[in-house]
């Protein structure tokens, strides 16, 4: 079926490093994505990953897919005060249903 | 390039009224997708078009209707509104068939009173 699941809420110290984790429940997913969302505003794409990679890299931001356990994570290096925000995990199906099934959001805090 | 532009960005109506919202995707996209925000809900998938041709629509009752015009630009319609209909829409364009990068617009708020 289609599940996406977070947790809540994560805070974290000015400087540390975030990890947001997401699970889904339907293997035929084909690329997950994260996007964040700051107050009274729309959904930014932060980075997507397609279901046969690993690992993902860009500046700050990692993500590590382990698909045997349909876990996906977005890992913020050396996190700022403006990371603050909801971070959402979305999968797309395979076949052309062109929508995305959204997680909840987990809410980062970052403290200074 | 300007980014997703959704007009009007905040709205109050009446229960029972209609409503339409309009989206202006990314210039060059052709693909617009529509999705409901509530505190409740979560994020919903309401509708897809690309080329003016639905290609898929979420579990939303017939009250809800979309279009998109030969320029991209696309259309909600929300009739006989119901308080439950109060959240932030949102807009997201792609570029092309597969509409992999869905890019958001900013939502237009409504509050149906």
């Amino acid at each position: 079926g289609e599940d996406v699941e977070q947790s809540l809420f994560l805070s974290v110290r000015e400087g540390d490093s975030s990890v947001i984790n997401c699970t889904y429940t339907d293997s035929s997913s084909t690329y997950l994505y994260w996007y964040k969302q700051e107050p009274g505003a729309g959904l930014q794409l932060l980075t997507y990953i397609f279901s046969n990679m690993d690992m993902k890299q860009d500046q700050r931001l990692t993500v590590l897919l382990n698909k045997k356990d349909k876990h996906l994570s977005l890992r913020i290096a050396d996190t700022q005060t403006g990371d603050s925000a909801i971070y959402f995990c979305a999968e797309r199906l395979k076949g052309s249903s062109y929508k995305l099934i959204f997680g909840s959001g987990t809410r980062l805090l970052v403290r200074p | 390039k300007a980014g997703v532009t959704q007009t009007p960005r905040y709205l109050i109506k009446t229960r029972g009224q209609q409503v339409t919202l309009s989206c202006s995707p990314i210039s060059g996209h052709r693909s617009v997708s529509w999705y409901q925000q509530t505190p409740g809900q979560g994020l919903q998938f309401l509708f897809e078009y690309f080329s003016e041709t639905q290609r898929n629509k979420g579990n939303f009752p017939g009250r809800f209707s979309g279009r998109q015009f030969s320029n991209s630009r696309s259309e909600m319609n929300v009739s006989t509104l119901e308080l439950g209909d109060s959240a932030l829409y949102l807009c997201a364009s792609s570029y092309g068939a597969e509409a992999y990068e869905q890019y958001f617009g900013p939502g237009t708020r409504l509050t149906v009173t």
